[in-house]
């Protein structure tokens, strides 16, 4: 299987601030890598797909990068709407697999 | 309007069985393939299953040989049946669709519709 990292685990952060979490996987997966935000007690929401194309109707303030082994999810201004848990996900095997999350919350 | 709701979490003891479904509308469950992913209390996401709209079914290792994915194309709903549970298959339970995003000639697949939850407690 195919396992994926995130760091940080958690971040703090105020408003206005520009936010990077990494997500690495353990062999290549090209660019077949999704980011999610889900807030508490909510479903996930996806953001970027393919690892850098942003999802209809999300905020241009995201953005993601990389292939290979190595992305990013880069927040360039942070909104208060945006503190949540960020989950990236592997869709090159078909076991697919989601790293364990980075906690943005309030500085 | 697109949306999976989802139903049948519960109460249930070790070693018992429960079967979780989801009711789509606004597409089609077999033209998509469909996944559940559950969530532990306080934990992250971790992926289930899959049933891709060929038919063929993926699990996790940790569900392997207990669960079983299907759907019924009449009544557009995706199942989740659950045998042998433990204690550590607590959690909420999301269906979710994948969708195919076309960038170039390559196809890459991202779940852009997930279902409100459905929680699943396995307690005695």
């Amino acid at each position: 299987d195919i396992q994926m990292t995130q760091s940080p685990s958690s971040l703090s952060a105020s408003v206005g601030d520009r936010v990077t979490i990494t997500c690495r996987a353990s062999q290549s997966i090209s660019s077949y890598l999704n980011w999610y935000q889900q807030k508490p007690g909510k479903a996930p929401k996806l953001l970027i797909y393919a690892a850098s194309s942003l999802q209809s109707g999300v905020p241009s303030r995201f953005s993601g990068s990389g292939s290979g082994t190595d992305f990013t999810l880069t927040i360039s201004s942070l909104q208060p709407e945006d503190f949540a848990t960020y989950y990236c996900q592997q869709s090159y095997s078909t076991l697919i697999t989601f790293g364990p999350g980075t906690k943005v919350d309030i500085k | 309007e697109v949306q999976l709701v989802e139903s049948g979490g519960g109460l249930v003891q070790p070693g018992g069985s429960l079967r979780l479904s989801c009711a789509a509308s606004g597409f089609t469950v077999s033209s998509n393939y469909m996944s559940w992913v559950r969530q532990a209390p306080g934990k992250g996401l971790e992926w289930v299953s899959v049933i891709y709209s060929g038919g063929s079914t993926y699990y996790a290792d940790s569900v392997k040989g207990r669960f079983t994915i299907s759907r019924d194309n009449s009544k557009n709903t995706l199942y989740l049946q659950m045998n042998s549970l433990r204690a550590e298959d607590t959690a909420v339970y999301y269906c979710a669709r994948a969708v195919a995003m076309v960038r170039g000639v390559i196809r890459y697949d991202a779940f852009d519709i997930w279902g409100q939850g459905t929680m699943v407690t396995v307690s005695s």
